[in-house]
């Protein structure tokens, strides 16, 4: 089955500065590759997803990059504020069979 | 509101006992969902139905039965609990493979 592998997996980065997080697939199948938030005690949100016929996808300040040679994707959070602390989470998905990565848990310090 | 629900919030129960959690969507969704996150935040899917058909078992105890009586609802009846049953179980919804939206979480605590 699908494996997904994310790094890191907590990022303490300072307002403004920006944020990036890896992942990387295993199943050259896949192609859906979401990215979910998720604040404290709150559902997963979706915030950003790219299929694997495109290699860049941006959002304001959240961008997405897909490499599908080397089965990996990155999400790109720039110009970071307090409220874009939370757990990310990145997925990888063939024929409804979404798997996730462990999450990283980012904080922005003030 | 167009949104995933599920009821209830909140579940403590003792170990040996039968309960059920219900999810409903009125997204027109085709394809509805069972995850189970654990105390490390891990999102593993246990279930997934597509126009009411299974179509994903993971490997998950027997003791889990999903149900889903029309494309709008998803239900997750768990009998003879166990103390490693205790997480937060998402129930989501998604048209074909695309996003899912997830409900707000069932925290299920066995003791």
């Amino acid at each position: 089955g699908e494996n997904v592998e994310q790094h890191p997996s907590t990022l303490s980065v300072q307002e403004g500065d920006s944020a990036v997080i890896k992942c990387t697939y295993s199943d050259s199948a896949s192609n859906y590759f979401p990215w979910y938030k998720q604040e404290l005690g709150k559902r997963p949100q979706l915030i950003i997803d790219i299929r694997s016929n495109v290699g860049e996808k941006k959002d304001q300040r959240i961008a997405v990059t897909l490499n599908k040679t080397a089965k990996h994707f990155s999400l790109h959070i720039t110009e970071t504020q307090p409220e874009d602390s939370a757990v990310y989470f990145c997925a990888a998905s063939r024929v409804h069979k979404l798997s996730f990565g462990a999450g990283t848990t980012v904080t922005v310090r003030a | 509101d167009t949104a995933v629900s599920q009821t209830p919030k909140y579940l403590v129960t003792q170990m040996g006992n039968d309960k059920s959690i219900k999810c409903e969507q009125n997204l027109g969704h085709d394809t509805m969902y069972w995850y189970k996150q654990d105390s490390k935040k891990f999102l593993k899917i246990m279930f997934s139905y597509n126009n009411k058909e299974l179509i994903i078992n993971e490997t998950v105890p027997n003791r889990f039965s999903p149900k889903s009586p029309d494309k709008a609802h998803l239900n997750l009846h768990i009998n003879s609990l166990e103390l490693g049953d205790s997480a937060v179980y998402f129930c989501a919804s998604s048209q074909d493979d695309g996003g899912r939206f997830f409900g707000p979480g069932t925290r299920l605590t066995v003791l």
